[in-house]
């Protein structure tokens, strides 16, 4: 089955870390554009970050620039975001999500998420 | 705020239509063809239901169905069911700064 599986989440303090990861199966995450977008109840939905297929390019939303970082791990099966710095806005649902393949830009396959709460 | 702006909700009779609207800036909406329109159950997986504005997925029923005017994007949803009640949030691709902006989604209930 095709799907992606979030994990990592929890409640963190603020300025602290965490690292979560997203686990797909029924394709390899390194080819296609895998993006993290996170729910908040006040916001919607807001776009987090995108990695390049071969990991060359990897964009942030400016709100978490130079605190996040998003890789592949080895076997190119799991994409991850590390996260530090990590602020009481940052709190969310956060989902990856599958870049669709062609000229495209939508979103074609989502995890169920993993939510994050920053809070002292 | 969101980038883009949807109304908090809409309702409908089953069998009935309900148009979703969201309108964004000539920078995203207005400027290129890649609005994007997903369904999510809450704490379920979203789920893309139009892309290129008027593109469905395989396995989205024709009664969903997306148009585009000017800097404000639509979801149509014709032949209102039960399992159609659900949050729904657009999305635009904005350009290779901002790359992609969503909607504060619709909650739609189905009376």
């Amino acid at each position: 089955e095709v799907q992606l599986v979030e994990s990592g989440g929890g409640l963190v303090e603020p300025g602290g870390s965490l690292r979560l990861s997203c686990a797909a199966s029924g394709f390899t995450v390194s080819d296609y554009w895998m993006h993290w977008v996170r729910l908040t109840p006040g916001r919607g939905l807001v776009w987090v970050s995108r990695l390049s297929s071969n990991e060359d390019i990897a964009n942030y939303a400016e709100s978490v620039q130079g605190r996040f970082t998003s890789s592949t791990g080895h076997a190119k099966d799991t994409l991850y975001l590390q996260m530090s710095g990590l602020r009481a806005d940052d709190t969310a649902v956060y989902y990856c999500a599958r870049g669709i393949a062609g000229t495209s830009v939508a979103f074609d396959l989502w995890g169920q998420g993993t939510m994050v709460t920053v809070s002292s | 705020q969101s980038a883009l702006t949807q109304p908090r909700s809409v309702s409908g009779s089953p069998g009935q239509s309900v148009t979703i609207s969201c309108t964004g800036t000539s920078s995203n909406i207005g400027a290129y063809n890649y609005v994007s329109w997903y369904q999510h159950h809450s704490g379920k997986a979203p789920k893309l239901m139009i892309y290129d504005v008027t593109e469905r997925p395989s396995g989205v029923p024709d009664r969903f169905s997306g148009s585009k005017s000017g800097n404000t994007a639509s979801l149509t949803i014709s032949g209102l069911q039960a399992g159609d009640e659900a949050d729904y949030y657009c999305c635009s691709y904005a350009g290779t700064y901002t790359f992609r902006v969503f909607g504060g989604g619709t909650k739609l209930t189905v009376l």
